[in-house]
């Protein structure tokens, strides 16, 4: 699905440095998602937004930042990146609330 | 909090066998998604069920939410070497976000 963008597709940063990760959707859909992945442990929300300048924390929001001053993106910054923060991270969007979530490609990201 | 369980975690069958992966919520579900993730790729939305006993088919597979709504299975008849990847049921977690299972892994022989 080229309507949601990811970038980068990987990064390696090394740890305490600021990185951002950007999510660009074309759908105009209301809703967006971050979510990590990590083996054992699933997919698990990060932040999500319901609409612009709406946002609100999920499962494990600690250490990240998101903002949505625009409702086609949806960047999230790791403050200080630590070595637990080595993940898959995907972005998602959806048009309705909590129906059919469509997911970007994910961003790899290793802190070293 | 809500949670999501898949079983069985990890299955490894031989092309034309068929597969099972189960989901079971703590709670009553509105509605139950499933994704599929193959190697190295993203999640993709395959199909969303909502009524109880529902049951809904998509070529060879079937997915089928319980009575009581807690919980649900997607089934493959015939596997194919396609089919290889990660299966994840989700459901409701809040007004508007989800909570995925951990997925079944699924590899298929030739």
């Amino acid at each position: 699905d080229a309507g949601i963008t990811q970038s980068p597709r990987y990064k390696i940063t090394e740890t305490g440095r600021q990185v951002t990760l950007m999510c660009h959707q074309t759908w105009s859909h209301s809703y967006m998602f971050w979510y990590r992945q990590d083996l054992g442990h699933g997919l698990r929300l990060i932040y999500y937004s319901a609409a612009a300048d709406i946002t609100d924390k999920g499962e494990v929001p600690d250490g990240y930042v998101v903002s949505r001053s625009k409702t086609e993106n949806f960047p999230l910054t790791l403050e200080s990146a630590t070595r637990s923060q080595t993940s898959v991270y995907f972005c998602a969007s959806s048009e309705y609330r909590n129906y059919g979530y469509t997911f970007g490609s994910g961003t790899r990201l290793t802190v070293v | 909090g809500q949670q999501v369980m898949q079983i069985p975690q990890y299955q490894h069958v031989q092309e034309g066998e068929d597969f099972t992966t189960y989901c079971n919520s703590s709670t009553t579900l509105s509605n139950i998604q499933w994704y599929k993730q193959r190697p190295g790729g993203h999640p993709v939305f395959l199909i969303q069920l909502v009524k109880s006993g529902e049951v809904k088919k998509q070529k060879r597979l079937t997915f089928q939410f319980g009575e009581a709504k807690k919980n649900s299975s997607l089934h493959i008849t015939a596997t194919q070497t396609t089919d290889v990847g990660t299966y994840f049921c989700a459901g409701p977690a809040g007004y508007s976000t989800l909570t995925f299972g951990k997925g079944t892994m699924l590899l298929v022989s030739p």
